[in-house]
């Protein structure tokens, strides 16, 4: 599977839009990027993902760049409990194996 | 519907004992997977079923780990004997094809 690179943490002030990026150049035609969340000893939370094309969703918003290398995951008004561990993963679909491989992920931290 | 739910949420036995976890996956979900975070470390694939079968288990770490879908429903992941290495939270997921994963809130395991 592709790597993904992400940067270790950030902060963001409540009510503004968090902007997440990941970086994964060595992406292939058929993977997706998939979005997770940990808070805090919670299971990872499924955010959004796409192929290829910008998608949104109730969570959020997924732009993935047009070489498909890098993408950035908007949460457009960030609250407090936002604040949690944020993976970025791609997501190869080969027959039916299809696990996710989950990096150190970028620790958002939402303040008043 | 029911989330993805995981039994015990803890456990501590002390090393050389024998622990069963139990992830009982989304009704009708034929992918199942098993993941475990160690202290300090990313969140690691242990192994995926498709229904009662064991799709890829190359991230089990050793032969006393032992995982069963029997009847293509509920899991166990079965650790004997422990050793104080396996302390950590085991996670449970579930899909329904290439759908995306939902995961449990995890069993933390204590070995002493």
């Amino acid at each position: 599977d592709a790597k993904t690179t992400q940067p270790p943490s950030m902060d963001c002030a409540e009510g503004r839009a968090a902007n997440l990026p990941c970086n994964h150049s060595t992406i292939s035609g058929n993977e997706y990027v998939y979005w997770y969340r940990q808070i805090h000893s919670q299971g990872p939370q499924y955010i959004i993902h796409g192929l290829k094309n910008n998608e949104t969703n109730e969570m959020a918003s997924l732009i993935i760049t047009e070489d498909r290398k890098s993408s950035t995951l908007i949460l457009p008004h960030a609250t407090l409990r936002d604040t949690a561990v944020y993976y970025c993963i791609v997501r190869i679909y080969t027959g039916t194996a299809s696990k996710l491989t989950f990096g150190t992920g970028t620790r958002l931290q939402v303040t008043l | 519907e029911a989330g993805v739910t995981q039994f015990p949420s803890h456990s501590v036995i002390e090393k050389g004992q024998t622990v069963t976890l139990r992830c009982d996956p989304i009704s009708g979900h034929d992918n199942l997977y098993w993941y475990r975070r160690v202290m300090g470390k990313e969140i690691k694939f242990l192994l995926h079923f498709v229904k009662e079968s064991k799709q890829d288990e190359s991230g089990m770490p050793n032969n006393r780990f032992l995982a069963e879908r029997t009847g293509g429903t509920y899991s166990t992941l079965k650790v004997q004997p422990a050793e104080l290495e396996d302390s950590g939270v085991y996670f449970c997921a579930s899909s329904l094809g290439y759908s995306p994963l939902h995961f449990g809130n995890g069993t933390r395991l204590t070995v002493t």
